[in-house]
């Protein structure tokens, strides 16, 4: 079966980075796009970006961009998200979902969420 | 930017019908998909391409969309359905490419 299992919490300083992985299984790590959204504490939900693990080739949301970097390691099934110079605003749940590459409109199967809190 | 506004809150009673609406600039020209987020829970897919539904979403919910309006129907509504809803486009034009809507919370009484 289809599983994404992402990394556990995280607490950083503000100006600190934070890495969260995301494990795949159950399917063709290489036939998916591997997506990031976070949830704030109490609001909607926020596309960050989506990694093609096949090219490595990425797409980020213009309010991430140059904070954020996604990566991939398909020998392990992999895909990470790295966001650097943290705010206390960036504390948020951040989940990873797949979308088919062909058919790349929606988010069909999700990871548990990694909580991240920034505090000093 | 692409906008999709959604009503806060929905409430209905166990066994009726619940209607969540999602309202976007011509968004019948467009693909939405709906989630479904329980407390604590990662949201889950329970409608794609504006009706479909994947397996294992019970066929008591339905979507349609049409003009500037989609909207996710859940019939005979159970205490299980209590959840936040979001809908989601794709559009290449906006800044973020994948749009979720605001949300709506489901209570059922």
């Amino acid at each position: 079966q289809v599983q994404l299992v992402q990394s556990g919490a995280e607490v950083k300083k503000p100006g600190a980075s934070v890495k969260v992985s995301c494990k795949a299984s159950g399917y063709t790590f290489t036939g998916y796009y591997v997506h990031w959204v976070r949830q704030a504490p109490g609001q909607g939900l926020e596309w960050m970006g989506r990694i093609n693990p096949n090219s490595g080739g990425t797409n980020y949301a213009q309010k991430f961009q140059g904070r954020v970097t996604m990566t991939r390691d398909t020998s392990i099934t992999t895909a990470y998200m790295e966001l650097s110079s943290l705010r206390s605003d960036d504390t948020a749940v951040y989940y990873c979902a797949r979308s088919p590459i062909a058919a790349a409109e929606h988010l069909d199967y999700w990871g548990q969420g990694t909580l991240v809190t920034v505090s000093s | 930017s692409y906008v999709l506004t959604q009503p806060p809150s929905v409430s209905v009673a166990p066994g009726k019908t619940a209607r969540i609406t999602c309202g976007g600039n011509k968004i019948g020209s467009k693909s939405v998909h709906w989630y479904q987020q329980k407390p604590g829970q990662a949201p889950v897919l329970v409608i794609y391409y504006d009706s479909d539904r994947p397996s294992g979403i019970p066929e008591r919910f339905s979507g349609s969309n049409s003009g500037n309006t989609a909207t996710l129907t859940i019939s005979r509504v159970e205490a299980g359905d209590e959840a936040d809803y979001y809908c989601q486009v794709w559009d290449s034009s906006s800044d973020h490419l994948y749009v979720f809507g605001t949300g709506t919370k489901v209570t059922v009484l």
